[in-house]
């Protein structure tokens, strides 16, 4: 058990500009989340996985967000034309099942949009 | 929807005992107690079912109260490693298929 592993740990970027950020979930769980956190709150749902399967995607998340889980392992959460209100810690986790298991988070990664 | 935390933040000794209520407007499933450091990842603490179980972590304990919508944080004896701020995330069942919604968080701050 190696942990859920986030990459890069920080991206400068200009605004108008496109970034990838990849998230390798702990090998046994299925299922796999983003979140958005910002200075002072919690966690914001992004969208998750159910394998290779996105079941949900946050109703507040825009066009510009997409993100892939091919073949249920890693992760990739692209942001296009980025704007400087997506500056923030972009968090993935992971959990095996559904319901009432626990989440495993990585250390995120914090994008700042000049 | 976003589950209410109080207080906001604290100032403890170490030694003293802290309470962190979470409060929801919506009937829960569930609630998830995390503390996050800062720079560093949110880390579990407990998953608490309806049916008003209390569960503990070494001096750290939690209760849910169903009827109340509520749960609360027990840290006794506080000690320096319990610093951070500490989340909770609350289910409310497959109506929102099974997300967490996320309180905005308590800071604690333990002084030696």
């Amino acid at each position: 058990d190696t942990g859920v592993s986030q990459d890069p740990r920080h991206k400068i970027t200009k605004r108008g500009q496109n970034v990838t950020f990849r998230c390798d979930p702990i090998s046994e769980h299925n299922r796999l989340y983003w979140y958005r956190q910002t200075l002072g709150q919690g966690p914001e749902f992004l969208t998750y996985f159910q394998n290779e399967a996105q079941l949900e995607k946050s109703r507040l998340l825009s066009d510009r967000f997409s993100a892939e889980r091919p073949k249920g392992s890693f992760s990739t959460l692209e942001i296009q034309r980025t704007e400087q209100g997506d500056s923030a810690m972009y968090l993935c986790a992971s959990s095996f099942r559904g319901p009432n298991e626990k989440l495993f988070f990585g250390s995120g990664t914090q994008l700042s949009v000049l | 929807q976003q589950p209410v935390q109080s207080p906001q933040a604290v100032i403890l000794r170490e030694g003293e005992d802290a309470v962190i209520n979470c409060s929801s407007s919506k009937a829960l499933y569930s609630v998830h107690w995390y503390r996050q450091k800062h720079g560093e990842a949110p880390v579990f603490l407990m998953i608490l079912l309806k049916g008003g179980e209390q569960k503990g972590h070494e001096k750290i304990s939690a209760s849910f109260n169903e009827k109340k919508q509520q749960s609360s944080l027990y840290l006794t004896a506080s000690q320096l490693s319990y610093s951070g701020t500490y989340f909770c995330g609350t289910e409310i069942g497959k109506d929102s298929n099974y997300q967490l919604i996320w309180g905005a968080g308590t800071k604690l701050i333990i002084k030696p």
